[in-house]
């Protein structure tokens, strides 16, 4: 099956700083979503981005699907944003969403 | 604007009771998908459902798990004889359907399981 792997594992960050999170997958695909759960267990939709780049205030992501990743961007930070961030593909031909292995975020005050 | 509906938000079972988790989609979702997370690790796909159809259950266990989405009413997934290695957080997601142009997953809250 597709792989999906994302890095880094953990990272911690002071409030207001900028981060990148990556996500590589290991097959074609027609659907790339990112998610945030924060730390009462919620899936919260950030981004469904199969090709290209969006923007939604601080964040934004781009994915370039001929080379197989997709990368999120986080600007100043806020302790908010802290929580796991999961990036989660489709591959062609299929319905279900393959997850990543996740980054968790700590960000302090 | 509901989104997807999930109850109960927690359960609590005995060892070899019977575990029922209810899912309602998004309104105009026909699709339904049920994901399992263990504690500590990713989201995994469990099964696919249209309305009265099971259309993809290559992550469902071989033995007493078991989803249906009716034609009326919400999507269950039922587990049956709990045991401990069932605590976890079952998440329920909608679309709209590809032949709708609905690439998109969106997910419930979640219920968290614990067996005792």
């Amino acid at each position: 099956g597709i792989q999906v792997e994302q890095s880094p594992p953990d990272l911690i960050l002071q409030e207001g700083a900028n981060s990148t999170l990556r996500c590589n997958f290991s097959d074609s695909v027609n659907n790339l979503q990112w998610f945030h759960q924060n730390p009462w267990g919620q899936l919260i939709n950030l981004f469904y981005i199969p090709s290209g780049t969006k923007q939604n205030g601080r964040l934004s992501a781009t994915t370039v699907a001929t080379e197989r990743y997709s990368l999120l961007y986080i600007s100043s930070s806020q302790t908010t944003d802290s929580g796991v961030y999961f990036c989660a593909v489709r591959k062609t031909g299929f319905q279900k969403l393959v997850f990543g292995t996740g980054t968790r975020l700590l960000v302090s005050p | 604007n509901a989104g997807v509906m999930q109850n109960p938000r927690h359960l609590v079972r005995r060892r070899g009771q019977e575990a029922r988790l209810r899912c309602s989609p998004m309104k105009g979702h026909s699709h339904v998908y049920w994901y399992r997370q263990l504690p500590e690790e990713g989201l995994k796909f469990m099964v696919y459902l249209q309305k009265e159809n099971i259309i993809d259950e290559s992550g469902m266990p071989k033995e007493r798990f078991s989803a249906e989405f009716p034609k009326e009413g919400p999507s269950i997934l039922r587990i049956q004889q709990v045991v401990r290695g069932d605590s976890a957080a079952y998440f329920c997601a909608s679309s709209s359907g590809l032949e709708r142009g609905g690439h998109e997953q969106f997910f419930g809250p979640g219920t968290r399981l614990t067996v005792l």
